[in-house]
């Protein structure tokens, strides 16, 4: 198994710009996660997923866009992007919501908008 | 107040020491906590779940106290490879939504 791959590793955006940041899990898991980490700074929840079709804001959500249509993918979409949008984005996967569930991170998404 | 407050540290720790440190959280709901390991420009890892009762992992030894609202971390005979930032995460009862704290940076030195 792969577990959970990121596309691309590293991006530099133009102010304005879009892209989407492409997360896929080969582990069957229903939930998935975005987060985004600021240097020196925890993981700050951006939006989840508990299945394909159903998906819900977290903590950090302006600005992003998400889409679960299967339950491998789970695309991040940045539309203008800002200078405060500059992070390192990490996605993650679990098999369920249970309180003893592990997450699985991928390896991440540096993204830098100038 | 943070949700999730940890000492960034660095904690610089003598190669065979003991090292501990806590994480400090603010909803006294939350129902489930964990430590990752994060390397530098990595991605987090889970190092243990922490358990009421308190659970050991090898060297490592997690515990909860619900009453002063931490949890914490010791690792014993410290190795060089133990050096990365650990990162305490406390969720509700269902454990889809963690809240990550800012991380502990723990340098182990020969």
């Amino acid at each position: 198994n792969a577990g959970v791959t990121q596309t691309p590793k590293f991006r530099i955006l133009k102010i304005g710009q879009s892209m989407t940041l492409q997360c896929t899990q080969d582990m069957n898991h229903n939930y998935m996660y975005w987060y985004r980490q600021d240097p020196g700074m925890g993981l700050k929840l951006i939006y989840y997923s508990v299945g394909a079709g159903i998906t819900d804001k977290g903590e950090v959500p302006n600005g992003y866009n998400v889409s679960r249509s299967t339950t491998e993918d789970f695309p991040l979409r940045l539309e203008l992007a800002a200078p405060s949008q500059t992070s390192v984005y990490f996605c993650a996967s679990s098999y369920s919501g249970g309180m003893r569930e592990t997450q699985y991170f991928g390896p991440g998404t540096r993204l830098l908008v100038l | 107040r943070k949700e999730v407050e940890q000492d960034p540290g660095p904690f610089n720790v003598p190669e065979g020491a003991t090292v501990a440190f806590n994480c400090t959280y603010s909803n006294s709901a939350s129902q489930s906590f964990f430590w990752y390991r994060q390397d530098c420009r990595k991605e987090p890892k889970l190092l243990m779940s922490v358990y009421s009762s308190g659970n050991e992992d090898g060297r490592f030894t997690a515990q909860l106290n619900r009453a002063s609202q931490y949890i914490s971390l010791l690792i014993r005979d410290s190795k060089l490879s133990d050096s990365a930032t650990y990162l305490c995460a406390v969720g509700g009862a269902a454990g889809n939504k963690l809240t990550f704290g800012g991380g502990t940076r723990v340098l182990v030195k020969p």
